[in-house]
């Protein structure tokens, strides 16, 4: 089974900054991988697919990167609203895993 | 617009069974994989099962392997999931997804929550 590591649990920071969450593949899954947001109380957010694109209507704030076993999701310019909950999904083969989570707090 | 309605959490007993449903409507159902994700209170997103539009292809995460079993009805336009042998750790709000393309959730149903205690 693929393992996913995801860095750091949680990341405190201030609006308007930027912050940088990575996701480590025990394999390699290509470009298999989503980010995905989850506020508290609601139902997970798809953000990007395939490892770096956006999907349609989420900010151009947000990037991914990476391809192979290491990823990133970048947040650039911090807005209010960004304060929450990013896991990572590998889709590269059954079964599919998370990251960990990591938790976006204010500073 | 795409919804997804789980039904069929409760509380139940350690070892005992339950049956999930997932009503979709405002799209193909049978064009599309769908999949169950829960997430214990507090904690992190799990991935539980998968199956393609055609029931040809499921997947199960090591932890539900052998006690839960995914399957649909695409004429019903329905999603299910059998949890036998339920333990403590299966608590959790189980989420119904809908795959936009080979694993992308894109679509979630609000939950339904699954408590095993006795």
């Amino acid at each position: 089974d693929i393992q996913m590591t995801q860095s750091p649990s949680s990341l405190f920071a201030s609006v308007g900054d930027r912050v940088t969450i990575t996701c480590r593949a025990s394999q390699d899954i290509r470009n298999d991988l989503g980010w995905y947001q989850q506020t508290p109380g609601k139902a997970p957010k798809r953000l990007i697919f395939a490892a770096s694109s956006l999907r349609s209507g989420v900010p151009s704030r947000f990037s991914g990167s990476g391809s192979g076993t290491e990823f990133t999701l970048t947040i650039n310019s911090l807005q209010p609203e960004d304060f929450a909950t990013y896991y990572c999904l590998q889709h590269n083969s059954y079964p599919y895993t998370f990251g960990q989570g990591t938790k976006l707090e204010i500073k | 617009e795409v919804q997804l309605v789980e039904s069929g959490g409760g509380l139940v007993q350690p070892g005992r069974s339950l049956r999930l449903s997932c009503a979709a409507s405002g799209f193909t159902f049978d064009g599309y994989a769908m999949h169950w994700v829960r997430q214990a209170q507090g904690k992190g997103l799990e991935w539980v099962s998968g199956i393609s539009w055609d029931s040809g292809s499921i997947g199960y995460a090591d932890s539900v392997k052998g006690r839960f079993t995914i399957s649909r009805d695409n004429v019903k336009k329905s999603l299910y999931l059998q949890m036998n042998s339920l333990r403590v750790e299966d608590t959790a709000l189980y989420y119904c997804v809908k795959d936009l393309w080979f694993g992308e959730l894109h679509d979630w149903g609000q939950g339904t929550l699954v408590t095993v205690s006795s």
